[in-house]
């Protein structure tokens, strides 16, 4: 599976926007990008993903390099709920992969008041 | 909100004891998955399900075993509890859409805990 490299940590203070950047140098060419968040306590929940196209949803955006090779977490206004650990997964599609995430390590993200 | 359950959310337990972790998802998915997490580490897939009867072992070698006779139920059964088994159990699931859509919802989890 290809692998993703993610900053260990992240600090930010509260209603500023946050850019979580996400690398993936081996990314195939049927590779989604998948971002999860495991906030505090808690199972991981969907954040957002995409493939070649940058991407919005209420919860945040995702902009992915033309190249593919990496990609960007926007929260555009972090709030203190925003304090989790965030995962860059890449989702292969088909065979014994489809369906099946693997997790990394993810950036710890702090939210400062 | 998604509608995965599991139970109990807590468990502490003796060494050789038989337990089973339920896990129920009411949204119809006809995927299902059991991730190990320790404290502060990474989530291991250990099990999944594609569909009734159907069960495969997941990247990280574990001891449970599991079943799938009902498409909402995915419980997971270890025979005798050990300490080494200490740890966060998280249960997921996911539609069988389109072939790169593969969101999946977590339940709370149940932090097991083997004396």
């Amino acid at each position: 599976d290809a692998k993703t490299t993610q900053p260990n940590s992240m600090e930010s203070n509260e209603e500023e926007p946050v850019h979580l950047p996400c690398n993936h140098s081996t990314i195939s060419g049927t590779d989604y990008i998948h971002w999860y968040r495991q906030l505090p306590s808690q199972g991981p929940e969907y954040v957002i993903h995409g493939l070649t196209s940058n991407v919005n949803n209420r919860m945040a955006s995702l902009a992915i390099a033309e190249d593919r090779k990496s990609s960007t977490l926007i929260l555009h206004r972090a709030t203190l709920r925003d304090a989790a650990v965030y995962y860059c997964i890449l989702g292969g599609a088909g065979g014994t992969s489809y369906g099946k995430l693997t997790f990394g390590q993810g950036t710890i993200l702090t939210v400062h008041p | 909100e998604a509608d995965i359950y599991q139970t109990p959310r807590y468990l502490v337990i003796g060494t050789g004891k038989k337990i089973t972790l339920e896990c129920s998802q009411t949204m119809g998915h006809d995927k299902m998955y059991w991730y190990q997490q320790d404290p502060g580490m990474e989530l291991h897939l250990i099990h999944y399900s594609y569909g009734v009867n159907s069960t495969e072992k997941g990247d990280l070698s574990s001891e449970s075993t599991v079943s799938r006779i009902r498409t909402e139920h995915f419980p997971l059964t270890l025979e005798s509890a050990r300490p080494s088994h200490t740890s966060q159990y998280l249960c997921a699931s996911s539609l069988a859409g389109t072939v790169a859509y593969n969101e999946q919802f977590f339940g709370p989890g149940t932090r097991l805990t083997v004396l």
